[in-house]
């Protein structure tokens, strides 16, 4: 199975800030890799696809970039709605396998 | 509008069985491999099958291998995992989620299973 090394577990920002979160892969997984936004008693929801593409309804602030085995989700300017979880998952290969999970907390 | 909606969570003795559904409308479910998604309490999220739209290829998580089982009704736009030989560890929230080629776009409320004596 892919493993999936996520970091940082959590991190503490103020509104405004930007913020990047990474995802590394344990092999090559092309551009597979989405990334969601989980809020406490909530479902994920998709933010990114295809590791750069935002998905439909979501605020450009949020961004993707990467390929092969390293990926980022950028945060530009952190907004209060945005505190939350942050998943990665690549979809390259069964088993589909996530990232441990990062808390953006408020500072 | 994209729905998918589970049922079937509770609470059940370690050793026990329990049959999760997802009922899904607003898209053409017959389209669309779909996954099932588990959540522990306080823990993050893990992957646990998927099945094909025609229901021909089927792939599990080696956690569950041997134990669930997925399945689909077209006709009825449902998703299922049959679980059998529950255990503690089990215990989580159980998501259905749509799963179009670029990863899971759609996923449900979630249903909570407990594994506990």
């Amino acid at each position: 199975a892919i493993q999936m090394t996520q970091s940082p577990s959590s991190l503490s920002a103020s509104v405004g800030d930007r913020i990047t979160i990474t995802c590394r892969t344990s092999q090559d997984i092309r551009n597979d890799l989405g990334w969601y936004q989980q809020k406490p008693g909530k479902a994920p929801k998709l933010l990114i696809y295809a590791a750069s593409s935002l998905q439909s309804g979501v605020p450009s602030r949020f961004s993707g970039s990467g390929s092969v085995t390293d990926f980022t989700l950028t945060i530009s300017s952190l907004q209060p709605e945005d505190f939350a979880t942050y998943y990665c998952l690549q979809y390259y290969n069964y088993p589909r396998t996530f990232g441990q999970g990062t808390k953006v907390e408020i500072k | 509008e994209v729905q998918l909606v589970e049922s079937g969570g509770g609470l059940v003795q370690p050793g026990g069985s329990l049959r999760l559904s997802c009922a899904a409308s607003g898209f053409t479910f017959s389209s669309y491999e779909m996954n099932w998604v588990r959540q522990a309490p306080g823990k993050g999220l893990e992957w646990v099958s998927s099945i094909s739209s025609s229901g021909n290829h089927i792939y599990y998580a080696d956690s569950v291998k041997g134990r669930f089982t997925i399945s689909r009704d077209n006709a009825k736009n449902s998703l299922y995992l049959q679980m059998n030989s529950l255990r503690a560890e089990d215990t989580a929230v159980y998501y259905c989620a749509r799963a179009p080629p670029i990863g899971l776009d759609y996923w449900g409320q979630g249903t909570l299973v407990t594994v506990s004596s």
